[in-house]
């Protein structure tokens, strides 16, 4: 089964609009982290943002924002006033327990285009 | 200064042949990753290294080793390419595994392998 799932594959979104891009994930751990990085066409990945298992706030960071709802098992990336450098593909990633090395399961990505 | 750096940033080689890949970090980080990005974007852990431990993930063949001089470096060999070893590898570096919070992973700009 899949751990991380994020089923939207491409999106556009125009310029200086709100966008969310989905994400469900899949843990019986209690203690986990969600992470989301952005990939620009020249390949880097550039951390975005976090939310913790136990944090009761959504997490927010400049122009994103996570809408994390536990008990749906999501963690919605959500991009205000989007910028032309915004197009990029997402990943949503997921740290469970500590134990298991710190390692990060990633979703598949979405791939956002921002329209001028 | 780079965080993170992968030499090199590209690498085509034959089939059969024996290759590496350096990763060097210098954030004073004390765990190391390689991730295996493949045609269609999908990013999946292959090891976590933590003070002289190494996490396997089971999927990943033996042909694949890492080995880490220091703790800023750690290299990726792969013996007996394949072709299905093509894909972008990259590095990454943490803080140690059990640092709790954030703790984000910092990436490599990634290391493109094609085998011909």
């Amino acid at each position: 089964a899949q751990k991380i799932t994020q089923t939207q594959p491409g999106m556009f979104v125009q310029e200086k609009e709100a966008v969310t891009l989905d994400c469900t994930y899949d843990t019986s751990d209690q203690s986990y982290g969600l992470f989301w990085y952005k990939q620009p066409s020249s390949g880097e990945m550039i951390f975005l943002i976090y939310q913790g298992s136990y944090d009761e706030q959504n997490a927010t960071e400049g122009r994103y924002s996570l809408n994390f709802q536990k008990a749906r098992k999501s963690a919605n990336l959500v991009i205000s006033a989007s910028q032309l450098g915004d197009s990029a593909m997402y990943f949503c990633a997921m740290r469970e327990t500590l134990w298991a090395g710190n390692m990060l399961t990633f979703g598949g990505g979405t791939r956002l285009m921002v329209k001028p | 200064d780079t965080a993170v750096s992968q030499t090199p940033k590209y690498l085509v080689t034959q089939m059969g042949n024996d290759k590496s890949i350096k990763c060097e970090q210098n954030l004073g980080h004390d765990t190391m990753y390689w991730y295996k990005q493949d045609s269609k974007k999908f990013l999946k852990i292959m090891f976590s290294y933590n003070n002289k431990e190494l996490i396997i993930n089971e999927t990943v063949p033996n042909r694949f080793s890492p080995k880490s001089p220091d703790k800023a470096h750690l290299n990726l060999h792969i013996n007996s390419l394949e072709l299905g070893d093509s894909a972008v590898y990259f590095c990454a570096s943490s803080q140690a595994i059990g640092a709790g919070g954030r703790n984000e992973q910092f990436f490599g700009p990634g290391t493109r392998l094609t085998v011909l």
